[in-house]
């Protein structure tokens, strides 16, 4: 079965400066992985998703997700934090055929001005 | 098109009591689900459907009820509401199962079960 699990519960940056939001997975299959986000008070908006093609994958706002299968890796990067990052972010996955995601437990992402 | 689309935004309910959240999406997706959001627990899937006619359980299904008649409308129905039910619920749909397919999520319901 399928796991996910975000290694940090909150990650504080300053305006201007790189995010990482770190996440692992746990798959037997070819998985897809997907970053979603969501603002305070708000419903969850994809972000990226990774489909066994490219395995850097950009999104919008300009994330970007590297999937490294060595690693089991799936991290969130963005070069320059903007005061509008702030809000919390899910890694999911989903193994082919199964009709289930697992969320990870969130990164919320604060930023310094 | 309205997207995803969830009635109530808040309902406080006394424990005991029963009731039904509705879910509908105008997309003509096939797969719909059921989640709960809980501080420091990520989303838990409750229920899913494939499609109109079958539904099959999730993660957390117990005290939970869905059924899945058209392919627009997924209710979610609490039997005898608990405190544990205290949550925010998210409905979600896709064009075709989870495996690459983008989720679109409704903008959610506040429950408080007192």
């Amino acid at each position: 079965a399928q796991s996910v699990t975000q290694l940090d519960s909150h990650v504080s940056v300053s305006e201007g400066t790189p995010v990482l939001l770190r996440c692992n997975y746990s798959s037997s299959y070819s998985p897809s992985l997907f970053w979603y986000v969501q603002h305070p008070n708000k419903g969850l908006q994809l972000l990226l998703k990774y489909t066994s093609a490219a395995t850097l994958v950009k999104g919008i706002n300009g994330f970007e997700a590297e999937f490294k299968k060595s690693e089991t890796s799936f991290h969130l990067t963005k070069p320059s934090a903007h005061m509008s990052d702030a809000a919390e972010y899910f890694c999911v996955v989903s193994d082919p055929g199964d009709d289930k995601i697992i969320f990870g437990k969130g990164t919320r992402l604060h930023i310094l001005p | 098109n309205a997207g995803v689309t969830q009635t109530p935004k808040f309902q406080v309910l006394k424990t005991g009591q029963s009731m039904t959240l509705q879910c509908a999406q105008d997309m003509n997706h096939e797969y719909m689900s059921w989640y709960r959001q809980d501080p420091g627990m990520g989303l838990r899937l409750i229920h899913y459907s494939v499609g109109a006619g079958i539904t099959d359980q999730g993660e957390v299904p117990n005290g939970y009820n869905v059924s899945r008649s058209t392919t627009e409308d997924f209710p979610l129905r609490l039997l005898s509401a608990a405190p544990s039910q205290t949550s925010v619920y998210f409905c979600a749909s896709s064009y075709s199962g989870t495996w690459a397919y983008e989720q679109y999520f409704g903008p959610g319901t506040r429950l408080t079960v007192t």
